[in-house]
């Protein structure tokens, strides 16, 4: 089946600085990424929606110029994190779909810390 | 404005016996409904699907009935095994031909079931 790898699984840093968390298709060409944010407790939220070759799609009330987003390939969606606070930690979460009926496979999370 | 809505935030059965998570929705355009489980600091991972067209779809101890009238739909796992503790998602779609479009998800039920 579809593998979407994201790496890192795990991150801390500190204020003010930026983290690049990166998503994959391994066996697959996936023209739209997505990307979500999930708080303690709470939904997955859509941040973004990454598309390969063009600007990403962001969700009403995510700062585009804070949450930085490149899909450079069919493979390859970054998020980078820029001049990050400690209300961005969170769990950044990547997925992507191979073909509609398989769903969407997701990446297996990165848990940013922001101390 | 949730529009997709888990509203049992938690679910606690015996091992063997049935579980019934329940998911609801407001948005009428949806038209495929995806059930994702998820464990502690992973990414969600796809359980079972169900298209519009169809009221129940099952796969081995996993059934999702579609009540579109009501638009309610429901997870069964049968029999519920100790592995199976973790948060469901339920999530819904409104399909663009052969493409999914993006994901609208509830909060999540967190299911526990013991021996």
């Amino acid at each position: 089946g579809a593998v979407v790898s994201q790496h890192p699984s795990w991150v801390i840093c500190k204020s003010g600085t930026s983290v690049k968390i990166e998503c994959r298709s391994l066996d697959f060409q996936a023209t739209t990424m997505f990307w979500y944010r999930q708080f303690p407790k709470q939904s997955l939220m859509l941040m973004a929606t990454s598309n390969e070759g063009s600007k990403a799609t962001y969700e009403q009330g995510v700062e585009k110029d804070k949450f930085l987003i490149n899909h450079a390939s069919l493979t390859l969606s970054t998020l980078t994190v820029t001049s990050a606070h400690p209300e961005d930690s969170s769990f950044y979460i990547c997925s992507a779909s191979e073909s509609w009926n398989y769903g969407y496979t997701f990446g297996s999370g990165t848990r940013l810390t922001v101390v | 404005d949730q529009q997709v809505k888990q509203n049992s935030p938690s679910l606690s059965v015996q091992e063997g016996r049935i579980s019934i998570l329940n998911c609801d929705y407001t948005n009428s355009m949806f038209d495929y409904f995806l059930w994702y489980k998820k464990y502690p600091a992973e990414g969600p991972t796809f359980l079972i699907s169900i298209s519009s067209i169809k009221d129940k779809n099952e796969d081995g101890r996993f059934t999702v009935f579609l009540n579109k009238s009501a638009k309610h739909l429901s997870l069964h796992i049968v029999p519920s095994q100790p592995g199976d503790s973790a948060v469901y998602f339920c999530a819904a779609s409104a399909r663009r031909g052969s493409t999914l479009g993006r994901l609208y998800f509830g909060r999540g039920t967190q299911l526990t079931v013991w021996p």
